[in-house]
């Protein structure tokens, strides 16, 4: 079936870097994605990667692709309070299916 | 540029009576969807619209909720009669084209309440 797994929380302080795991269940999955959503907002696409690439870096943020394990992370380097939000992974076999997301709480 | 925008930002009312939500998307983007995402969860793909066709509706509770593009831009869409658990927010999103490489941007959503 489809379904996307995240852990529901991660804290870190600020400065330190944050990892957001995901796995995902589809393997026809195309692209794979990372949105941000902040309090009363929308999401925001942060980045996304093709399913033949295992690695993808912009800025701050890294990707990493395990299609063998069908396993995505996203890792921030030097996490800001700014960037406390909740982090959704998805996978897209035909249209995007979302995890529950990762809240993630940066401490100063 | 404007980004997608949606009204009203929220609503609450009671079991069984109808609501209805609007959204503008993105000036040329021909693609729109409507999301559901309740508390605690990611969004749910409602319906798919391309120019003023339905692309994909098949995870949309066809005994209550309805939505239109009527002439392919905003897009309404409605839930008669409202239950408990239609309580969510209400993502309109809109993208350039039906490929999975066009970024889907959000609208910021309606939030409903239905007591």
């Amino acid at each position: 079936g489809e379904d996307v797994e995240q852990s529901l929380f991660l804290s870190v302080r600020e400065g330190d870097s944050s990892v957001i795991n995901c796995t995902y269940t589809d393997s026809s999955s195309t692209y794979l994605y990372w949105y941000k959503q902040e309090p009363g907002a929308g999401l925001q696409l942060l980045t996304y990667i093709f399913s033949n690439m295992d690695m993808k870096q912009d800025q701050r943020l890294t990707v990493l692709l395990n299609k063998k394990d069908k396993h995505l992370s996203l890792r921030i380097a030097d996490t800001q309070t700014g960037d406390s939000a909740i982090y959704f992974c998805a996978e897209s076999p035909g249209n995007l299916i979302f995890g529950k997301g990762t809240k993630l709480s940066v401490k100063p | 540029e404007a980004g997608v925008a949606q009204s009203p930002r929220y609503k609450i009312i009671e079991k069984r009576q109808s609501v209805a939500f609007w959204c503008n998307p993105i000036s040329g983007h021909a693609t729109l969807y409507w999301y559901q995402q309740i508390l605690g969860q990611g969004p749910k793909l409602l319906i798919q619209f391309q120019n003023n066709g339905v692309v994909d509706d098949s995870q949309l509770p066809k005994d209550r909720f309805s939505a239109e593009r009527l002439k392919g831009v905003d897009s309404t869409l409605k839930i008669q009669p409202a239950k408990l658990e239609d309580s969510a927010v209400y993502l309109c999103a809109s993208s350039i084209g039906l490929s999975l490489s066009y970024e889907q941007y959000f609208g910021p959503g309606t939030r409903l309440t239905v007591t």
